[in-house]
């Protein structure tokens, strides 16, 4: 199985700051159909996930554009910034190129 | 507006079975590929099922860790995905959410399987 590696476990951030969180797979995501099937989420408190940013930079259905996705290959970065109360969470990198679908292990976003 | 809701958890003894209903409305289901994820109690999530629509003729896929013991189906008449668990252990101790596909857009609230004697 594709080894999700999500680095760092924990992000302490101000409001109003920027956040950088990194997901690593231990293999190429590169499909080859051509597209990268890496996808983040956010689950917060008491919720289930939600789909933040699908194929590595595309930002679903209203998801303000503080959140934004990059990488390519084997390395990516989920970039916040002007950090909200609501983004205070756990977020997760998927990939969904490579069977079967594996998770990183989060990244906590908390109050600094 | 899309939904997915989950019903059938609870606490179950290990070898025992229980049967998950992911009910959804607010898209076209009988096109729809489905799969079942699930997050421990330490919240790492793990993907445990996924089942095509018929023009895939209903191609069912598992994770190793419940092949042969868990099987997804679905009833597009009831726009429902179901998750039948069968001799269930400790570790399947879980929350259990139906998500659909592609890129697991939308996600049911969850519903929690606890597996102990």
């Amino acid at each position: 199985d594709v080894v999700m590696t999500q680095t760092p476990v924990s992000l302490p951030v101000s409001l109003g700051g920027q956040a950088s969180i990194s997901c690593r797979s231990s293999q190429s995501l590169v499909h080859s159909n051509g597209n990268t099937y890496l996808h983040w989420y956010l689950q917060k408190p008491g919720q289930s996930p939600q789909l933040l940013i699908y194929r590595v930079s595309n930002r679903f259905s209203g998801v303000p554009d503080r959140f934004s996705g990059s990488g390519s290959g084997t390395d990516f970065t989920l970039k916040i910034s002007r950090v909200e109360p609501e983004d205070l969470g756990d977020y997760y990198c998927l990939q969904s190129t490579h069977f079967p679908p594996t998770f990183g292990g989060g990244t906590k976003l908390e109050l600094k | 507006e899309v939904q997915l809701v989950e019903t059938g958890g609870g606490l179950v003894q290990p070898g025992k079975s229980l049967k998950l209903t992911c009910a959804t409305s607010g898209f076209t289901f009988s096109n729809a590929w489905m799969h079942w994820v699930r997050q421990s109690p330490e919240k790492q999530l793990e993907w445990v099922a996924q089942i095509k629509a018929k023009s895939n003729n209903y191609a069912t896929y598992y994770a190793e860790s419940v092949k042969g013991r868990f099987t997804i189906s679905r009833d597009d008449s009831k726009s429902s995905v179901y998750l039948q668990m069968n001799s269930l252990k400790e570790e399947d101790t879980a929350i259990y959410y139906c998500t659909k596909h592609p890129g697991f857009d939308y996600w049911g609230q969850g519903v929690m399987v606890t597996v102990s004697s």
